[in-house]
């Protein structure tokens, strides 16, 4: 039973790309919520998908947003990459909207140069 | 908006010490989880506390919901250097919000 995969693991992008990060939740899991956390911080929510739709929304600019695919897997991009946006990007599954119990991935580093 | 902090931010203890960790809210929680990060890894789900006054062991560790569900705590009896990481609380409001964390280390 496969848990939460991300990909890549590292990454390194310039100011002002894009990026695109990846999410397949755990086997079973409907819900997929991605959190960015900094060095020496806790998790930040930035939002939750479930049944293909945003449902609910931390603190972050418009710059951040996502999808979710019908097999539940979910993307995070992020434009307009500035220096702030380096962090530990993580996505964690659950079953059903809300913030169940949540089964985080890996994690994706990402570097802004 | 609401915050939910922990203390301390960080403890290093002797192997075999006991630990405590407390996460504080300004305003009542509808209920709370907690999470272990070891280092260079992700969090991991340990437990989520719902009732008021609410107390449960997992072996070593046990977690308490305040009364007035404000406040919560994670002690550790007698640690072990497997207990190194940083320990989260959330806040369940259909978003989770974590608290600050409270980083570990056990020294042997």
């Amino acid at each position: 039973d496969a848990g939460v995969t991300q990909s890549p693991t590292h990454l390194i992008k310039t100011r002002g790309q894009q990026v695109t990060l990846r999410c397949s939740p755990k086997s079973g899991h409907d819900t997929v919520s991605w959190y960015q956390q900094a060095l020496g911080q806790g998790p930040q929510f930035i939002f939750q998908y479930y049944e293909e739709e945003e449902r609910q929304r931390g603190n972050f600019p418009d710059r951040f947003s996502g999808h979710q695919f019908p097999n539940y897997s979910s993307e995070l991009n992020v434009n307009a990459l500035l220096l702030g946006d380096s962090a530990l990007y993580l996505c964690a599954s659950s079953l059903g909207q809300g913030a169940n119990e949540q089964y985080f991935g890996p994690g994706t580093r990402l570097t802004v140069t | 908006g609401q915050q939910v902090m922990q203390i301390p931010q960080y403890q290093h203890v002797q192997e075999g010490e006991d630990f405590t960790t407390y996460c504080n809210s300004s305003t009542t929680l509808s209920n709370i989880q907690w999470y272990k990060q070891r280092p260079g890894g992700h969090p991991v789900f340990l437990i989520q506390l719902v009732k008021s006054g609410e107390v449960k062991k997992q072996k070593r560790l046990t977690f308490q919901f305040g009364e007035a569900k404000k406040n919560s705590s994670l002690h550790i009896t007698a640690t072990q250097t497997t207990d190194v990481g940083t320990y989260f609380c959330g806040w369940n409001t259909d978003k989770l919000i974590f608290g600050t964390g409270t980083r570990l280390q056990v020294f042997p």
